[in-house]
């Protein structure tokens, strides 16, 4: 189906703490795969996204892994700060066309 | 680079009555999305454009949405009449062409049905 699937509904960490997110999906067509940070009342702005041709993407304190084995890619916050709080939301492209479908989100609150 | 503009940023109606969104994508998307963020859920697809073509219209309620984008540039959403589970978010989002996947969203429409 083209359901993706987002664990946990939310998180909170210590600041200082890594966060992880993960997202499992079921079409094995889909190849791009980002993650958008939302601010309360803002737009939902690109952190970092992954297509299927790679395992790993990194940039500065954000990850993403891809298992297409098992159909599920995560996101990893390293050394997490007071403004990291906000919903993550993944998504994924079902049929490997672009159109993209949003996991429910995590709501992730960092404290000092 | 100007990003992707909407308004009005906020709308109140009450039930029954219509409304539309206006939204101008970043210059050279070819690709538009509109996207229904209802409170607490993640962004849902209502209909995708490329150019002045609908790629994708399998999500929007079609007896009392419509949407249009004539020129291939603006586009406009329209909901007549509008039900109270209509109130939400409403967020356009534009990328390159259909083959680039990066989609880039503008700060929406907060509409609320009384």
């Amino acid at each position: 189906g083209e359901n993706v699937e987002q664990h946990p509904s939310t998180l909170s960490v210590q600041e200082g703490d890594s966060a992880v997110i993960k997202c499992t999906y079921s079409d094995s067509a889909s190849n791009y795969f980002p993650w958008y940070k939302q601010e309360l009342g803002k737009r939902p702005q690109l952190i970092i996204d992954i297509r299927s041709n790679v395992g790993e993407k990194k940039d500065q304190r954000i990850a993403v892994t891809l298992n297409k084995t098992a159909k599920h890619f995560s996101l990893h916050i390293t050394e997490t700060q007071p403004e990291d709080s906000a919903v993550y939301f993944c998504a994924q492209n079902p049929g490997g066309y672009n159109k993209l479908i949003f996991g429910a989100g995590t709501r992730l609150a960092v404290h000092p | 680079e100007a990003g992707v503009a909407q308004s009005p940023r906020y709308k109140i109606i009450e039930k029954r009555q219509s409304v539309a969104f206006w939204c101008n994508p970043i210059s050279g998307h070819a690709t538009l999305y509109w996207y229904q963020q209802i409170l607490g859920q993640g962004p849902k697809l209502l209909i995708q454009f490329q150019n002045n073509g609908v790629v994708d219209d399998s999500q929007l309620p079609k007896d009392r949405f419509s949407a249009e984008r004539l020129k291939g540039v603006d586009s406009t959403l329209k909901i007549q009449p509008a039900k109270l589970e209509d109130s939400a978010v409403y967020l356009c989002a534009s990328s390159l062409d259909f083959r680039t996947d990066t989609q880039y969203f503008g700060p929406g429409t907060r509409l609320t049905v009384l």
